[in-house]
């Protein structure tokens, strides 16, 4: 059950922020957030776990809702580097993979 | 110093020909991973590995098999490559968040095959 991430891409103006979605029809333990800028490879930003909790990286957050089995990716003021690709994976208790969105494209314009 | 490599980085290959991409780390992971990136699907998850030995499959196994014969290595075999396999590769290393980890995957630099 692929997670479904929305939307499927954002153009932003530097110093604007954007939330990125990604929703599971599967009860989730875990949620990974990745960025990937073209022709390299994804890069971990950031795991959370069951439990509600929200986790902060710079000035990028996300949020885990595992009742409503979605969680958020939040960039605040957004910069020029922060432009790339965004999946998130999730994954069940017990799961031993993580199952990936198609991704989200973010372009920042300066 | 990424701790995990992938070679070749770029192979050209004709139809109907095996082809062998290895990925090898330094981090001692147990868990190993093969997936393929294409335009449109995101990461697919090919085999994976939970230790030497132990395999499994991804959702996109078919026309593919996996050995890992050592903890560091692990090998992903196109058993006769076709068009539809061009893609790019990446291995991915990990440990479960149930042990404890609170990391992620970490990826390899990708290998770019191109099956003509």
């Amino acid at each position: 059950q692929q997670p479904v991430q929305s939307p499927q891409a954002v153009i932003l103006r530097e110093g604007e922020d954007a939330v990125i979605n990604c929703s599971s029809s599967k009860a989730l333990y875990s949620v990974h957030w990745y960025r990937q800028k073209h022709g390299e490879a994804p890069v971990f930003l950031m795991i959370l776990l069951k439990g509600g909790e929200q986790k902060g990286h710079e000035k990028i957050s996300a949020s885990f809702n595992e009742k409503k089995q979605q969680s958020s990716l939040y960039l605040t003021a957004s910069q020029l580097s922060y432009s790339g690709t965004y999946f998130c994976g999730t994954g069940g208790q017990g799961d031993d993979k993580i199952i990936f969105g198609k991704g989200t494209r973010l372009h920042i314009l300066p | 110093d990424a701790g995990i490599t992938q070679s070749p980085r770029h192979k050209v290959t004709e139809t109907g020909t095996p082809v062998t991409l290895r990925c090898h780390q330094t981090e001692n992971h147990r868990y190993m991973y093969w997936y393929r990136q294409d335009p449109g699907h995101g990461l697919r998850l090919i085999h994976y590995s939970y230790g030497v030995k132990d395999t499994d499959k991804g959702e996109v196994s078919d026309g593919y098999s996996v050995s890992r014969s050592k903890t560091e290595d692990f090998l992903l075999t196109l058993e006769s490559a076709t068009s539809s396999q061009t893609s790019v590769y990446f291995c991915a290393i990990s440990e479960p968040p149930w042990v404890g980890s609170n990391y992620g995957y970490t990826f390899g630099s990708g290998t770019r095959l191109t099956v003509v």
